[in-house]
């Protein structure tokens, strides 16, 4: 069955990086899109970046634009967000989501947490 | 950018009732881009409805999707216990890819 595991939160000070992981299985990985979609705590859905099936397109929402990006492996079936001079305002739980054309995004991970704190 | 508004923020209803949730877009919505998600506390969001009315695999006839352009509704039509939770819409055809700010379907 579709799996999808993300892996790489916790807590960081302001200004630090981290680099989450979204391990897939389950599924033709290079055949997907992929996003990446945040949940600040007990507020709405967020989406925040895209890359497609091949790596070839990329996009952010303009508030992680500049301080994040969006990869891939396809050979390792595994997507990653590098998120640079966090903020406490990026403080939300992230999930990687697939994206299967007009069905929308059909498949979510359990989410990761991410905690910008001093 | 396109700006999806949910209404109403909070809806409380009693099982066994219809429920009746909105989201209208800043600017026309292709329908084939349109879907709506459902998130239990604790829980990713869970796809409900693609393509403005077409339900994802697995879903129970009694929700349904219907709408075009700028005004889309998703129709519970006998509230179940497990079906109180949190609905958003989202637009996927231009970036970025916003959601709805939700509505809480709550127990009355």
């Amino acid at each position: 069955q579709v799996q999808l595991v993300e892996s790489g939160g916790g807590v960081v000070q302001p200004g630090r990086s981290l680099r989450l992981s979204c391990a897939a299985s389950g599924f033709t990985f290079s055949g997907y899109g992929m996003h990446w979609v945040r949940q600040a705590p007990g507020k709405g859905l967020e989406w925040v970046a895209v890359i497609a099936f091949d790596g070839s397109i990329k996009d952010y929402a303009d508030s992680v634009k500049g301080r994040f990006t969006i990869s891939r492996d396809n050979s390792k079936d595994t997507h990653w967000l590098q998120m640079s001079n966090l903020r406490a305002e990026d403080t939300a739980v992230y999930y990687c989501a697939r994206y299967s054309g007009g069905y929308g995004f059909d498949y979510w991970g359990q989410g990761i947490l991410v905690a910008v704190s001093s | 950018e396109i700006v999806l508004t949910q209404s109403p923020g909070t809806l409380s209803l009693s099982p066994g009732e219809r429920a009746t949730l909105s989201c209208r877009a800043s600017q026309s919505v292709s329908s084939s881009s349109l879907t709506w998600y459902q998130q239990k506390p604790g829980q990713a969001p869970r796809l409900l409805i693609y393509g403005a009315s077409s339900k994802a695999t697995g879903i129970p006839d009694r929700f349904s999707g219907s709408g075009s352009g700028t005004d889309f509704t998703l129709t519970i039509s006998r509230l179940e216990p497990e079906d109180f939770a949190v609905y958003y819409c989202q637009q996927f055809g231009t970036s970025p890819y916003s959601f709805g700010q939700g509505t809480k379907l709550e127990i009355k």
